[in-house]
Parts: structure tokens; C-alpha cells; sequence
């Protein structure tokens, strides 16, 4: 079975501090994908990235950017610079590659960050 | 484009009561999923579809039937509801099950609370 742990229930920073939001997963698969979704006050899921597990190099994206690690099953999300509008719910989800999966995605527990002016 | 449609927005039931939730989607995705977000427990996929005809259960099933009689819809429908039903639900798609298609799109939820 597959589980993720978002550990940080909730995080609080200061407009323009750099903020790291920790994805621990478990998975038997060898092939799979993890996710990042933003979830605004107003409630709708924002995709943000999709990572597979071949595929370890780190990205960024503007102020995003992403650290996977295969050797401690992490995949942490770093917003440098914070502002009031990344203030949000943060969800990492697994989704396992595998024929009988059929595309279910598994959430973490989700890491309420709060940005203040 | 309207991608994921859900209604209603909100609802408040009364213990006991039925509803369906509806879900469209315009994008001929062959996979829908419904899950539900309950306060600080991330979303927990309730039923899913792979086409038309075909559906199984998830991880938190009970209380909910499902049907997909077309690629475009996939409701939802609380039978007899009880306060723990009180959630947000969100229904979602995707194309297939091809690797590289399996980001999800998401409807904006449906907020229901069973007092």
C-alpha cells in the first residue's frame, strides 16, 4: 500500500522568507509519480507539478522549486521569496504507474501555510 | 473549455435524506474520480470510473453509490445521509491511463454539510 506524510500540519513565515514544505512517501512500486497541488482559499485544486521517478533531476519554477530525493523517499517543495498569495493549502499526492492503479492518486494529510504581510 | 463541472456548490442536508452530486466533464476523459476532503486529512478517493459502464470502489465507498452511464458524467449519490458525510467533495478526470496523461483535472468541489 502506498502512504504520504506531510508532517507539517501547518507553517506561518513572513512575506519574502524562503518557506520548504516536506512530501515523505512510501511506495512497493519502482514506477510511479508524485504531485504538488495548491489549494487557494478558494477552495479549488491547482496543479502545480508532476514528477516521475525516474527522474530525479530538481526544478524550478520561478519561485517554486522542487527537491526530489529516491534515497529518502522526499519530494519537498520550496517557495523562496514568500508572498501573501502563496498562502494556501499544500498537498503532495503519489500515484503509482502500475496497470491496476488506474490513475488513483493518494494524498498526503495536506501543510497550511500562512504568509504575512 | 469548461473542463470538470460540479453542482451544487453548497448543500445542507437533513440525517436521514438523499442527494446526488453531479459531475461533468467536456474533455472525453475516460477516467473520473470522486474523492472527499475532510479538515486535515488530505482527499480519500470515494469511487472511481474507467468508462462508460465500469466502476469500483475506492477507499471510502460506504454511504455512496456511483454510476457512469456516459464518458461526460459520473455522479455521485448519498443515499441515507449521515453527519459524517459533511465534506467537500471533488470530482475529477483524466484521459486514460497512459503514462504521460495522467495529471488530473479538477472540478471546484461541492460543499456538503448533514445536520
Amino acid at each position: 500500500a502506498q502512504k504520504v506524510t506531510q508532517a507539517q500540519t501547518e507553517i506561518s513565515v513572513v512575506e519574502k522568507e524562503d518557506v520548504t514544505l516536506d512530501c515523505v512517501y512510501e511506495t512497493r512500486d519502482t514506477t510511479y509519480y508524485l504531485f504538488w497541488y495548491k489549494q487557494p482559499p478558494s477552495g479549488e485544486l491547482v496543479f502545480l507539478i508532476r514528477r516521475n521517478s525516474f527522474d530525479e533531476q530538481n526544478e524550478i519554477s520561478g519561485r517554486y522549486s522542487w527537491n526530489f530525493q529516491k534515497s529518502t523517499s522526499s519530494f519537498n517543495f520550496t517557495i523562496t521569496a514568500s508572498q501573501v498569495v502563496d498562502s494556501a493549502v499544500y498537498f503532495c499526492a503519489l500515484l503509482n504507474a502500475g496497470g491496476t492503479s488506474y490513475g488513483k492518486l493518494t494524498f498526503g494529510q495536506g501543510t497550511i501555510l500562512t504568509v504575512h504581510p | 473549455n469548461a473542463g470538470v463541472t460540479q453542482t451544487p456548490k453548497f448543500r445542507i442536508l437533513k440525517i436521514g435524506q438523499s442527494m446526488t452530486l453531479q459531475c461533468a466533464q467536456d474533455m472525453n476523459h475516460n477516467y473520473m474520480y470522486w474523492y472527499r476532503q475532510d479538515p486535515g486529512m488530505g482527499l480519500k478517493l470515494i469511487y472511481y470510473s474507467v468508462g462508460a459502464g465500469i466502476t469500483d470502489k475506492g477507499e471510502v465507498p460506504n454511504g455512496y453509490n456511483v454510476s457512469r452511464s456516459t464518458t461526460e458524467d459520473f455522479p455521485l449519490r448519498l443515499e441515507l445521509a449521515a453527519p459524517s458525510q459533511t465534506s467537500v467533495y471533488f470530482c475529477a478526470s483524466k484521459v486514460g491511463a497512459e503514462p504521460g496523461a495522467n495529471v488530473l483535472t479538477f472540478g471546484a468541489g461541492s460543499r456538503l454539510t448533514v445536520l
